[in-house]
């Protein structure tokens, strides 16, 4: 069964970091492109960041460059993303998936509370 | 960046019911177009790839039409369990983007 959780979510106060875990079970994950999609509270997805199969090529959204780091680890089969100098607006769930059809793979989702 | 304006943000319809969502991109993304359904508190689940083609399992009620910027996904015969919001995504330019999203209820 293809399984991807997300975990280190949470509330953070503006200006903080926090660094989110997507495990990968079921599937070849180092074959995959991977992708973080979030979606803000009642509102629509909204694509983040994007890496390559071994990592060696990273895109981001205009809104996150500069504050978001996106890797991979192969070995634990587990894609990551790195979250510094958190605004209001970065409040979301936060979605890994391969993003690709066919196999499509998507995470539970994650929740990131930016906030005083 | 590639604008996804997708309509309506919202229908109601009936049970059996056929319903139609379009998709129109701001530029040429040839097919390169997945469709979405997202139900409250889910992840989205893939039902439509490449413009048409029909993910694995997904009832054959769902399709997908369309090319270069105007696409269509439609339901054939609307389903109590087909509750939810659709969205159409592009993979044809960065960044990715994906439409409003069409929330369909039940009339």
């Amino acid at each position: 069964e293809v399984q991807l959780v997300e975990s280190g979510g949470g509330l953070v106060q503006p200006g903080g970091s926090l660094r989110l875990s997507c495990a990968a079970s079921g599937f070849t994950f180092s074959l995959h492109w991977m992708h973080w999609v979030r979606q803000a509270p009642g509102k629509g997805l909204v694509w983040v960041s994007r890496i390559n199969s071994d990592g060696s090529i990273t895109t981001y959204a205009d809104s996150v460059k500069g504050r978001f780091t996106i890797s991979r680890d192969n070995a634990k089969n587990t894609l990551y993303l790195q979250m510094n100098n958190l605004r209001a607006e970065d409040t979301a769930v936060y979605y890994c998936s391969t993003l690709s059809g066919p196999m499509d793979y998507w995470g539970q989702g994650i929740l990131v509370t930016v906030s005083s | 960046d590639i604008q996804m304006t997708q309509s309506p943000s919202s229908l109601s319809a009936s049970v059996g019911d056929r319903v139609t969502i379009t998709c129109q991109a701001s530029h040429d993304i040839y097919n390169y177009l997945n469709w979405y359904q997202q139900k409250p508190g889910k992840a989205p689940n893939l039902l439509i790839y490449d413009a048409s083609n029909l993910e694995t399992g997904v009832p054959s009620r769902f399709s997908g039409s369309g090319s270069g910027t105007d696409f269509t996904f439609t339901i054939s015969s609307l389903q109590p369990e087909d509750i939810a919001t659709y969205y159409c995504q592009q993979y044809g330019n960065l960044p990715l983007t994906f439409g409003g999203g069409t929330k369909v209820e039940l009339k």
